[in-house]
């Protein structure tokens, strides 16, 4: 089964204490991203990949690292969390947009990451 | 710029009425406005885009008008079912040249029995 798959789904931890959330997809998308959605918000995009070892910074990438060593892989890293990073997370990826046609977001279930 | 302005917050519908969401852009570059759909405990999942070319898409009960003057787009969903209930969200992007998608700020839908 196409899925993109994150693990923890839930995750309470202490600020400072560093935490990886996981995201793997097997539909070999090149294209991978992360987003945190907050009440009022919506959705903002943290950081994305266009390929292995390709990186760069969404709307709100403070305090947040990734890494794309392999294209099925896209850890999110908080170095040192703290309470303003407590939200609910989404892994996303697609295939590139080529000649005007785009292809979907895939999403994630989530993780719901709590920082006290 | 970058903004996708999304309303209403929230909904109540009584089964079988009609469901409006309404949303407005501001960069005219944006050419593809996808709708998702999210369920509790879920990730978004594509409901239904449309382009600017055309000025209204329709997939069974889910229907995008698009105002391309106005930059506006919304989403109509004609006979609401309880099953609708869901949290829904527009986006903007480009078709071609870029993954960024912006999205807005959600509307959560409730469809009464």
């Amino acid at each position: 089964e196409a899925q993109v798959t994150q693990n923890p789904r839930y995750l309470i931890t202490v600020t400072g204490k560093k935490l990886t959330v996981t995201c793997s997809q097997n539909m070999n998308h090149e294209y991978m991203s992360w987003y945190r959605q907050d009440p009022g918000l919506g959705l903002r995009q943290i950081y994305y990949s266009m390929n292995v070892e390709v990186t760069d910074k969404g709307d709100v990438p403070e305090g947040y690292k990734v890494s794309r060593k392999e294209k099925r892989n896209f850890p999110l890293i908080l170095e040192s969390p703290s309470p303003n990073q407590t939200s609910l997370y989404f892994c996303a990826s697609s295939f590139p947009n080529r000649d005007g046609n785009n292809s979907p977001l895939h999403f994630g279930n989530g993780t719901r990451l709590t920082v006290t | 710029q970058q903004q996708v302005k999304q309303s209403p917050q929230s909904l109540i519908v009584q089964k079988g009425g009609i469901s409006i969401i309404n949303c407005a852009y501001e960069n005219t570059a944006f050419d593809y406005f996808p709708w998702y759909q999210q369920f509790p405990g879920k990730g978004p999942a594509l409901l239904i885009a449309i382009r600017p070319d055309v000025s209204e898409k329709k997939e069974g009960r889910f229907t995008i008008s698009f105002n391309k003057s106005a930059k506006q787009f919304s989403l109509h969903i004609m006979d609401s079912q309880p099953g609708d209930s869901a949290t829904y969200f527009c986006a903007a992007s480009r078709a071609s040249g870029t993954y960024k998608y912006i999205f807005g700020t959600g509307t959560r839908l409730k469809v009464l029995a």
